[in-house]
């Protein structure tokens, strides 16, 4: 398995101010993949974080909102810019692990943002 | 764009019953994903399918894939309340096998 981190693992934030939110990994993974989970909702991939280039960002989610850094294989933050109440979600961190069959996907602990 | 429908979303069962959720998808995807989320918890993985034809046990559980039909089952065998939590289904799309689409889950109680 992996053992992965975040952090905050909560927040209370003011809207129009931003939360970044910090991912570590045990050992190094060449992909790392950012989810939102809205209140009762599903998981929705948010962006893939590439180290040494700008992460790839999927149907719905841009780059100005959800900024990414990646700056080594272990790591990678999410900022979610300009908050409103509707960014109040699970944002999670997720890595592939394994081969084979035993090839996976973990997922981190989770950051529970609340926006006033 | 890959879509994934899992039902039922609610499940309240007895101990000791058997039932099955269901996972259908809408286009290829060369895996499925099977978790597991207790109330305020991250995901925890449970299976993953790899093949058409795959089946896997752990426990209680057990998933198997039908990649003609584009389904996966998860079964569930003699409930017991430790059980109880949101399952998801998850497969993958964009040519990655690591970028999942989710299913909406489903609420699984057990009652005594």
């Amino acid at each position: 398995s992996a053992v992965i981190s975040q952090k905050p693992s909560r927040d209370i934030c003011q809207r129009g101010t931003s939360l970044t939110i910090q991912c570590q990994v045990d050992s190094q993974v060449t992909m790392m993949f950012w989810y939102r989970q809205q209140p009762g909702q599903s998981l929705t991939l948010i962006a893939t974080a590439n180290q040494g280039s700008e992460a790839t960002y999927e149907s719905g989610f841009v780059i100005d909102k959800f900024p990414i850094s990646r700056p080594n294989l272990t790591f990678s933050t999410l900022t979610v810019s300009n908050l409103s109440p509707e960014d109040s979600s699970i944002y999670l961190c997720s890595v592939p692990r394994g081969s084979g069959t035993t090839d996976t996907q973990y997922f981190g602990p989770g950051t529970r943002l609340t926006v006033l | 764009e890959l879509k994934v429908e899992q039902n039922p979303l609610f499940l309240s069962m007895q101990e000791g019953k058997n039932y099955t959720i269901y996972c259908n998808y809408s286009t290829t995807s060369d895996r499925l994903y099977w978790y597991r989320q207790d109330p305020g918890k991250s995901l925890e993985s449970l299976f993953v399918l790899l093949s058409n034809g795959a089946v896997k046990q752990e426990g209680r559980l057990m998933a198997s894939l039908d990649t003609k039909a584009r389904l996966s089952t998860l079964h569930i065998t003699a409930a017991v309340h430790d059980l109880s939590a949101t399952y998801f289904c998850a497969g993958v799309s964009g040519g990655s096998n690591y970028k999942l689409t989710f299913g909406k889950g489903t609420l699984l109680t057990v009652n005594p």
